[in-house]
């Protein structure tokens, strides 16, 4: 059965550092997304992202993050400058209708 | 402002005990409503979907039901294994493309 898939699953970087964090949507799906969850706390909507554009963002996505799908299988998340408080699991999520499907996801830690 | 609630936070109960986890939003508009367990650092694994116009959704020994006038939803697990120890998120979509809620979850422990 066809997963989402993300790597790194583990990324430790410095604060100030610049960071990617890459997905593999389910192939046939249209609509992709970003959360986060730091530990101990509820999952986080970032972004949504549908046909090469953001569809809906939270107070959270600021000018540090930024998403991309560069080619037709990857999509990718970035924030420019990390901080201390980056430090979380990040999923990526796609779906084809209505249902999500989910990464198993990439923890980052900023020390 | 969406904001999802679950009850219980924390469920202990002995094996083939059937249970209900609960959760209420405040927001009545919505898109759809998903449930998902999430084992210990890992992933979301999606367990059902009830779209908005429905009123219940089952899968085995999972059925999910919405509520929308009154903003609750109800996951019902029978018999329930060790196996189904797990978290269980509540994830509102308020819209198709956009933005979804989640709740903190209901941290179930099924004993043998």
């Amino acid at each position: 059965e066809p997963e989402v898939t993300q790597t790194p699953s583990h990324q430790v970087t410095q604060m100030g550092q610049e960071v990617i964090l890459r997905c593999v949507p389910i192939s046939n799906h249209l609509y992709f997304y970003w959360y986060r969850q730091i530990l101990g706390q509820k999952v986080e909507f970032l972004v949504s992202f549908y046909n090469n554009e953001i569809s809906e963002k939270s107070e959270i996505f600021d000018d540090q993050f930024s998403v991309e799908r560069p080619d037709g299988s990857n999509f990718t998340l970035k924030i420019r400058s990390t901080k201390l408080e980056d430090s979380a699991m990040y999923f990526c999520a796609s779906r084809p209708g209505y249902e999500q499907y989910f990464g198993p996801g990439t923890r980052l830690t900023v020390t | 402002k969406q904001e999802v609630t679950q009850i219980p936070a924390a469920l202990s109960v002995p094996e083939g005990e059937n249970l209900v986890l609960n959760c209420s939003f405040t927001d009545s508009a919505i898109y759809n409503l998903q449930w998902f367990r999430q084992d210990p650092g890992k992933g979301l694994t999606s367990l059902l979907l009830i779209q908005s116009s429905q009123r219940e959704q089952t899968s085995g020994r999972l059925n999910a039901s919405l509520d929308k006038s009154s903003g609750r939803s109800t996951l019902y697990i029978a018999a329930s294994q060790p196996g189904d120890s797990a978290t269980y998120l509540c994830a509102v979509h308020n819209t198709n493309a956009g933005k979804s809620t989640f709740g903190d979850g209901t941290t179930l422990t099924v004993k043998p």
